[in-house]
């Protein structure tokens, strides 16, 4: 069974600080990572995820993830936050392999970017 | 990424009725769909996994009888919440799988409030 621990409920940061909300997994077997986006009352959007290959992963809006396996971390970063990234963010752990296979979420981390 | 709808995306309805909420895969074939459930302020945690055409698997301590999956076609699955109670009222996402590289892909979720 894999489990993810997400160490903050809630950052608050100032509009163009550098942002980062951990992750952290335990799994005995290879995994999946992914980072979802929550925004008020929505489903959650995929904002990146790791499946082999580069253990530094990007999303289109400027954020990145690193998959530290001897630290099993997951941890999200952005340089520079806008107002718009406020939003639940969670964590999520697969199984990997050949089907879909049930996600594991953390417990979510809510992302507060004042002005 | 593939699209993934839900109907209704708000209901509101007497205790003791049943409410059916329909999960669809617009552009694949989903041989796999989850359903989670959401609390306020909480993460997903999951109900459910149905595979087209076989009974759900259902998490434990979730009573089947009262949260009735069908999963009869590669793009619908539907989600009955008989004799609805107040204490059901949540936030209901479902996730349809497996897409390119073993991916989810979640629905926007339904709002559901028993009175």
């Amino acid at each position: 069974a894999q489990s993810v621990t997400q160490l903050d409920s809630q950052v608050p940061v100032f509009e163009e600080a550098p942002v980062e909300l951990r992750c952290n997994y335990s799994s005995s077997v290879s995994v999946y990572l992914f980072w979802y986006v929550q925004y008020p009352n929505q489903g959650l959007q995929l904002l990146l995820k790791y499946l082999s290959g580069s253990t530094l992963v990007e999303s289109i809006n400027g954020f990145e993830a690193e998959f530290n396996k001897s630290q099993t971390s997951f941890h999200l970063r952005k340089p520079s936050v806008h107002i718009s990234d406020t939003a639940e963010y969670f964590c999520a752990v697969t199984r990997g392999g050949g089907s879909a296979r049930q996600l594991t979420f953390g417990s979510g981390t809510q992302l507060t970017v004042l002005p | 990424g593939a699209v993934v709808s839900q109907h209704p995306s708000r209901v509101i309805c007497k205790s003791g009725t049943s409410v059916k909420i329909e999960c669809r895969s617009l552009d694949f074939q989903a041989t796999t769909m989850f359903w989670y459930r959401q609390f306020p302020k909480q993460s997903l945690m999951l109900m459910a996994t149905s595979n087209e055409g076989s009974k759900a698997t259902y998490e434990q301590g979730v009573e089947k009888d009262k949260f009735l999956i069908n999963h009869a076609s590669l793009t619908l699955s539907t989600l009955t919440v008989t004799s609805a109670h107040p204490e059901d009222s949540s936030f209901y996402i479902c996730s349809a799988g497996p897409g390119l590289n073993n991916e989810q892909f979640f629905g926007p979720g339904t709002r559901l409030t028993v009175l």
